[in-house]
């Protein structure tokens, strides 16, 4: 299985500001994605993250508020931009291997807290 | 549009009971599903795949495409098994995006 690292695991953070979450795996993989996970919900796609692409939005998320980045197969980061309360959750990173393409796994996640 | 339930948001069981958690899908191709757990203080991992037809840690489920369900069964729970769990569905065409039941909090009684 691939191992997902991600930094920062947790952050405290001002309305209006903005926070760059890493993802970081230990082998190429296909697909990267950015979930968030907000208190007592289930998990929720933001977007997909394309290797030297824009990034494919879900629903309800875009670019502007959640810029994201992939510079290569093996990296990839979520900003989340202009922080309200409401951005308080925890960012999930997971990919997708090339060896199982239909299982994802998951990054250890970062929580965030904006006041 | 896709979804997946999970109607029970809490389960308490004996140890030593059977469990059964409850997922139902709405999709009109044909479906991948999988179990998903958390346990406290760990990260979201896969417990099972519909596909693979497999037991893990004494857990199965079987995919019923005329009551579109895939339940998740034990028939004895232990303590180890308190968690989260989280029924998805992928959604192939596109992305290969997974999308996620609102999960299960198991509890088991000593």
């Amino acid at each position: 299985s691939a191992v997902i690292s991600q930094k920062p695991s947790r952050d405290i953070c001002q309305r209006g500001t903005s926070l760059t979450i890493q993802c970081q795996v230990d082998s190429q993989v296909t697909m990267m994605f950015w979930y968030r996970q907000q208190p007592g919900q289930s998990l929720t796609l933001i977007a997909t993250a394309n290797q030297g692409s824009e990034a494919t939005y879900e629903s309800g998320f875009v670019i502007d508020k959640f810029p994201i980045s992939r510079p290569n197969l093996t990296f990839s980061t979520l900003t989340v931009s202009n922080m309200s309360p409401e951005d308080s959750s925890i960012y999930l990173c997971s990919v997708q291997a090339l060896a199982r393409p239909q299982t994802q796994y998951f990054g250890p996640g970062t929580r965030l807290l904006v006041l | 549009a896709q979804r997946v339930t999970q109607p029970e948001k809490l389960l308490s069981v004996f140890k030593g009971a059977p469990v059964e958690l409850k997922c139902n899908y709405s999709y009109s191709g044909s479906p991948e599903l999988f179990w998903y757990v958390q346990y406290s203080r760990q990260r979201l991992q896969l417990l099972l795949r519909h596909i693979s037809r497999e037991s893990i840690k004494g857990f199965t489920a079987d995919l019923n495409k005329g009551e579109t369900s895939f339940h998740l069964k034990k028939p004895f729970a232990q303590e180890e098994d308190s968690a989260m769990y989280y029924c998805a569905l992928n959604i192939p065409y596109g992305n290969n995006r997974l999308a996620f039941g609102k999960g299960n909090q198991v509890v088991v009684i000593p």
